[in-house]
C-alpha cells in the first residue's frame, strides 16, 4: 500500500501559521478517526503532536492542532517558532490492524 | 521514566539475518501493543510489524511478511523483531514504539533506534 500523501515542504517566517495536509483513501484516512502526527527534528526519534485526528498531548503546545476532513487530514502549525524546524509524518489506520504513515513533510521556518 | 532502548543493530549480508531486542522500562509492559517502525536513509517513517500486549496476535507490512518476525518476553519486558533473509532495502533505523493504552493506534513513546545496514 502507498504512504499517505504529503507534501515534500512547506515553509513559513516566526509568528505566520502554516497547514501541513496528509491524503488517503476511505480506506484509511477517511475511513476511521485514529490520524496522528508525529514531529521528528534531525537524528532523533519521532515524537507524538497529536492523536485521534484533533486531540494534543499533555505537554504539547496549543500551537499545534488537527483536523480532517474526508479523506484528507491537516496539521496546523500557529505562531511558528524556530523549534517548529522538523520533519512531520502523519500515520492513519488502514484495518486489519495495520498502519500508514504519509511520507513526511519538511517544514522550514524562514 | 518511561524508556524503550532498542539494540542488535549492525551491518549484515544480503541474505543474512539479525535480531533486534527492545528493553521496556517504566511502565506495565504488558498492557501494551508494541510495534516496530523502521526509516530508510533519507526517508520517511514505515510502519514494520506490531503485537498484541500477550502476543497472541501480530500484524506485518506486505514487504516483511514470511521474513521478519515480531515478539516478545513479558517476563523480560521486551520486545523482539527477529529478522532474516534480509535484502538491500531493508536498510534503515529501526525504531520500537509503545502503542497508548488510552488512545487509538497512536504511538506514544519510542525508542531512539537501532542502525540495521544490509551490505555486501
Amino acid at each position: 500500500q502507498s504512504a499517505l500523501t504529503q507534501p515534500a515542504s512547506v515553509s513559513g517566517s516566526p509568528g505566520q501559521s502554516i497547514t501541513i495536509s496528509c491524503t488517503g483513501t476511505s480506506s484509511d484516512v477517511g475511513g476511521y478517526n485514529y490520524v496522528s502526527w508525529y514531529q521528528q527534528h534531525p537524528g532523533k526519534a519521532p515524537k507524538l503532536m497529536i492523536y485521534e485526528v484533533r486531540n494534543r498531548p499533555s505537554g504539547v503546545s496549543n500551537r499545534f492542532s488537527g483536523s480532517k476532513s474526508g479523506n484528507t487530514a491537516s496539521l496546523t502549525i500557529s505562531g511558528l517558532q524556530a523549534e517548529d524546524e522538523a520533519d512531520y509524518y502523519c500515520s492513519a489506520y488502514t484495518s486489519s490492524y495495520t498502519v500508514i504513515f504519509g511520507g513526511g513533510t519538511e517544514l522550514t521556518v524562514l | 521514566e518511561v524508556q524503550l532502548v532498542e539494540s542488535g543493530g549492525g551491518l549484515v549480508q544480503p541474505g543474512g539475518s539479525l535480531r533486534l531486542s527492545c528493553a521496556a522500562s517504566g511502565f506495565a509492559f504488558t498492557t501494551h501493543w508494541m510495534t516496530w517502525v523502521r526509516q530508510a536513509p533519507g526517508k520517511g517513517l514505515e510502519w514494520v510489524a506490531n503485537i498484541k500486549k500477550d502476543g497472541s496476535e501480530k500484524y506485518y507490512v506486505d514487504s516483511v511478511k514470511g521474513r521478519f518476525t515480531i515478539s516478545r518476553d513479558n517476563a523480560k519486558n521486551s520486545l523482539y523483531l527477529q529478522m532474516s533473509s534480509l535484502r538491500a532495502e531493508d536498510t534503515a533505523v529501526y525504531y520500537c514504539a509503545r502503542y497508548s493504552s488510552d488512545w487509538y493506534v497512536t504511538f506514544d513513546i519510542w525508542g531512539q533506534g537501532t542502525m540495521v545496514t544490509v551490505s555486501s
